[in-house]
């Protein structure tokens, strides 16, 4: 089945800093890919949606100059936390969608293993 | 009010105990129905996926969509200690993006 590398399982980093997580597509093509946010306990908070080859459209609310996400090929997209403060700790957690299920009718996302960021 | 209801429990059951899992919602045009599984600090993964109303089984597991009533439902047959993790519902509008509900904390004791 498709399968989501998102990579770095966890990291901390100091305030001020930039962190980069890695979202990979690893026996499809996702010409779409996800990133949510997850506090403890709550449920997925969609902020952006990552398209191949051009611009993400970020939801309501999320920064986009803060969240800068890249999306430069079929299998790999990328969420930077730029200027990383406290509040910014947080699960995050990508998902694609593969391209074979969207010809098939199916609308199924598979989602990474997430990225537990901690900004001290 | 929330597009997608979900009590989040948490739901303590026995083993061997059959569990039922709900989610109700208030958008008619959702077409895709999905559950996910998600163990602490994992990423979800998806365990049911149901297009339109009806009913799929898959070993223990019976997903069941009433539009009518636009309410969901997962089954958990023989809950095993290891089912214990937070199920979530999720459901689309087309090739959409997804809604999730709060997710329902499940704890299946030995």
């Amino acid at each position: 089945g498709a399968v989501v590398s998102q990579h770095p399982s966890w990291v901390i980093c100091k305030s001020g800093t930039s962190v980069k997580i890695e979202c990979r597509s690893l026996d499809f093509q996702a010409t779409t890919m996800f990133w949510y946010r997850q506090f403890p306990k709550q449920s997925l908070m969609l902020m952006a949606t990552s398209n191949e080859g051009s611009k993400a459209t970020y939801e309501q609310g999320v920064e986009k100059d803060k969240f800068l996400i890249n999306h430069a090929s079929l299998t790999l997209s990328t969420l930077t936390v730029t200027s990383a403060h406290p509040e910014d700790s947080s699960f995050y957690i990508c998902s694609a969608r593969d391209r074979r299920s969207l010809r098939s009718g199916a609308n199924v996302l598979t989602f990474g293993a997430g990225s537990r960021l901690t900004v001290l | 009010q929330k597009e997608v209801e979900q009590d989040p429990g948490p739901l303590s059951v026995p083993e061997g105990a059959i569990v039922s899992l709900n989610c109700t919602y208030s958008n008619s045009a959702f077409q895709y129905f999905m559950w996910y599984r998600q163990y602490s600090r994992k990423g979800p993964e998806l365990l049911m996926y149901t297009y339109s109303s009806g009913n799929k089984e898959d070993g223990r597991f019976t997903a069941q969509v009433d539009k009518s009533s636009k309410y969901i439902s997962l089954f958990i047959r023989d809950s095993q200690p290891s089912d214990s993790a937070t199920y979530l519902c999720a459901m689309s509008v087309g090739t959409y993006k997804y809604i999730f509900g709060t997710g329902t904390r499940l704890k299946v004791l030995a």
